[in-house]
């Protein structure tokens, strides 16, 4: 089965740039996405299409998508990002999550 | 505005079933697919299937194949996802997604626990 591997936790300061990867076989030929979840809310969409940002989200959200990894870059990282974030993509019709990535922001 | 919004929290016996709702407000409900993903707690998310809320069709993953079963009721905008022959690592907090590809919008989530 197909399977998106992310780093277990980031660190990153205020201001700063957080990237997070998300590895899976030859995901550049799939589309990906990201969702923010903070401690006892649901899920939040933050970037669909490898690249594309929903209504609402802050323009310091943005990501890429190339080879075997896509990366989710937060730049100008503000304390309300701190959250667990998840990568997504689809393989024959099945959905996929990656593991998560706790995102600290100290 | 597009709501999502799921019935309550279940405490279910091992090998009981139990069925969780997912109520539709603000869009047209046969124009999205409904995915349900899963959550124990400090875990990571897990999708258990899809379904075409208009034609009826359905996709499961496979580790639920056989046991899940997800319903629609069309006139009340509502999705269902019944989960059979419920063991201890069933308990999660079950959460219903719109999207087609995408989960645009989710529900609150349902907190299903399984414990003798």
């Amino acid at each position: 089965s197909y399977e998106l591997t992310q780093p277990p936790s980031v660190s990153v300061s205020p201001g700063q740039t957080a990237s997070i990867t998300c590895s899976g076989d030859k995901l550049g030929d799939r589309y990906a996405c990201w969702y923010q979840q903070k401690p006892g809310q649901s899920p939040v969409l933050v970037i669909y299409q490898d690249t594309k940002r929903p209504s609402g989200i802050p323009e310091r959200f943005s990501g890429s998508n190339s080879g075997n990894t896509a990366t989710l870059t937060i730049s100008g990282t503000q304390a309300m990002d701190e959250a667990d974030y998840y990568c997504q993509a689809w393989d024959s019709s099945t959905g996929v999550f990656g593991g998560g990535t706790k995102l600290t922001v100290l | 505005q597009v709501q999502l919004v799921q019935s309550g929290a279940e405490v279910k016996k091992p090998g009981a079933s139990v069925k969780v709702s997912c109520k539709a407000s603000g869009y047209t409900f046969t124009n999205y697919d409904i995915n349900w993903v899963r959550q124990a707690t400090g875990q990571g998310l897990e999708w258990m299937g899809w379904m075409n809320p208009n034609s009826g069709d359905t996709g499961y993953a496979q580790k639920f194949q056989g046991r899940v079963t997800m319903t629609r009721n069309t006139s009340i905008s509502t999705a269902y996802m019944e989960l059979s022959s419920l063991r201890s690592e069933d308990t999660a907090v079950y959460y219903c997604a719109r999207g087609m590809g995408v989960f645009d919008y989710w529900g609150q989530g349902t907190l299903v626990t399984v414990s003798s």
